[in-house]
């Protein structure tokens, strides 16, 4: 079975900042790897597909990187609505989230 | 664009079995290569994920769940369902039903259940 960790637990920026979330796999994935937001309160909304495959209406602010068992999701600008947890996901396995605060 | 809506009971007594169900619309339950999914959310705690049906009635069930949960597709209603046996506060969580190629594109609004006597 597949184990997804991420990394940090926790992460506090301030507006306009750049954040770097990561998500490593126990075993190569390749690249088959979602990204998913969840905002407070509300349900997960897929983020990135294939590891840098922007979902639709997703803005370009975000951006996936990474294969094999290493990945990158990078939000170049911090806006105040991103403010959520971060959830990576291969088939079956969710990661336990990155919460992203804002200064 | 494809919408989800949970529904089922708020409330279950431990021993019970909790049964939900997930309303589809502007997309078929049928129409391949879609997978149907469950994921739960216990308070404060991550994403779980439950299993899935796929378009032809094939499920894939967590192992942790196995010989309590079952799943459905009923295609007339344009819908599909879970059925977890023997529930106990464990089971407590907020239910999602999710879709999509693959990757889940689509998730309902989500529903609170609670294992209580």
């Amino acid at each position: 079975e597949i184990v997804l960790t991420q990394s940090p637990a926790t992460l506090s920026l301030s507006p306009g900042e750049r954040a770097t979330l990561s998500c490593r796999a126990s075993q190569s994935v390749s690249r088959y790897l979602a990204w998913l937001q969840q905002r407070p309160g509300q349900a997960p909304r897929l983020l990135m597909s294939d590891a840098s495959n922007r979902a639709t209406g997703i803005p370009a602010r975000f951006s996936g990187s990474g294969s094999g068992t290493d990945f990158t999701l990078t939000i170049s600008s911090l806006e105040p609505e991103d403010v959520a947890v971060y959830y990576c996901q291969h088939l079956n396995t969710f990661g336990q989230g990155t919460k992203l605060e804002i200064k | 664009q494809v919408q989800l809506q949970e529904s089922g009971p708020g409330l279950v007594k431990p021993s019970e079995t909790l049964s939900l169900t997930c309303a589809v619309s502007g997309g078929s339950v049928s129409s391949g290569p879609y997978s149907w999914s469950w994921i739960r959310q216990p308070p404060g705690k991550a994403l779980e994920w439950i299993g899935f049906i796929y378009s032809s009635g094939t499920t894939n069930i967590n192992p942790s769940l196995r010989g309590r949960l079952s799943m459905s597709l009923d295609t007339s209603e344009n819908q599909f369902s879970l059925h977890l046996t023997s529930v106990t506060a464990a089971d407590t969580a907020v239910y999602y039903c999710a879709g999509g190629n693959y990757y889940l594109h689509f998730w309902g609004q989500g529903t609170l259940v609670t294992v209580s006597s």
